[in-house]
C-alpha cells in the first residue's frame, strides 16, 4: 500500500533559520507530488506541486522543493523563514490512477520564533 | 469566487445521532473528496467521487455514505454518529484532467458526545 512519512512531527526555529522538512513515499510507480500548508484555523492550501520535468520545484512564498526519485523524496526548503510561516506542513502522494486519490503524511508542525 | 464551501462550520452530536456534512465548490471541477483531519495522522481519505455520478471507498470509508448530488455538490452522512468519529472534516474538489492540485473547503469540525 502506498504511505507517505514526514520525519519531522514537530520544529521549533528562529526566524531567518533555514529550513528542511524531509518526506519519503512508498509507491512503484509514477507519482505526483505535493505539499500542502495548514496555517492556524484556516483550511490547506497548496505551496507546490510536481507532475514532472524539473526536479526542483518553486512555490509560493519562497519555498521549494526537490524530489529525487532514487530516494524516493521530496523535501521542502526554505531558505530563511519567518514568524509568519508557522504553520502545519503536509506532504501528499498521487499515485498514477487518475482519480486524484491522495495519500497524505502526517504533518509537520512549524513554530516560528520572532 | 467562493471556491469549496463546507456547512457546517461546528457541530456537536451525541451518539447515535445521523447527520449530513454538506460540500459545494463553484470551480466546475469533475472530482470531489471526503477526507477526515486527525492529530498526528495527517488527512485520510474517506469517500471520493472521480466525476459526477460515481463515488468510491477511500482509506477509511466505514460509518459514512456519500452522495453526488450533482456536478457542484458532494455530501457526507453519518448514520449513527461515534465517538470515534469526532474530527474535522474537509471536503476537497479537483479538476480531473491535466495534472491539476485539489481545492480544500475550510473544514466543519465535527464533536460526537
Amino acid at each position: 500500500a502506498q504511505s507517505v512519512s514526514q520525519h519531522n512531527h514537530h520544529v521549533i526555529l528562529s526566524e531567518a533559520a533555514s529550513l528542511e522538512l524531509g518526506c519519503n513515499y512508498s509507491y512503484g510507480g509514477t507519482v505526483n507530488l505535493f505539499w500542502y500548508v495548514q496555517y492556524p484555523g484556516q483550511h490547506l492550501q497548496l505551496l507546490l506541486k510536481y507532475f514532472s520535468g524539473d526536479p526542483l520545484v518553486k512555490g509560493i512564498k519562497g519555498f521549494e522543493a526537490e524530489f529525487i526519485k532514487s530516494k524516493f523524496s521530496f523535501n521542502l526548503r526554505k531558505p530563511s523563514v519567518q514568524w509568519s510561516d508557522t504553520a502545519e506542513y503536509f506532504c501528499a502522494v498521487e499515485g498514477s490512477s487518475n482519480t486524484g486519490k491522495l495519500i497524505f503524511g502526517q504533518g509537520t508542525t512549524l513554530q516560528v520564533k520572532p | 469566487n467562493a471556491g469549496v464551501t463546507q456547512t457546517p462550520k461546528f457541530q456537536v452530536l451525541k451518539t447515535g445521532q445521523s447527520m449530513t456534512l454538506q460540500c459545494a465548490q463553484d470551480m466546475n471541477h469533475n472530482s470531489m473528496y471526503w477526507y477526515r483531519q486527525d492529530p498526528g495522522m495527517g488527512l485520510r481519505l474517506i469517500y471520493y467521487s472521480a466525476s459526477e455520478g460515481t463515488t468510491d471507498k477511500g482509506e477509511v470509508p466505514n460509518g459514512y455514505n456519500v452522495s453526488r448530488l450533482n456536478k457542484r455538490e458532494f455530501s457526507l452522512r453519518l448514520e449513527s454518529a461515534a465517538p470515534s468519529q469526532t474530527s474535522v472534516y474537509f471536503c476537497a474538489s479537483m479538476e480531473r484532467y491535466g495534472n491539476q492540485p485539489q481545492h480544500f473547503g475550510d473544514g466543519t469540525r465535527l464533536s460526537i458526545l
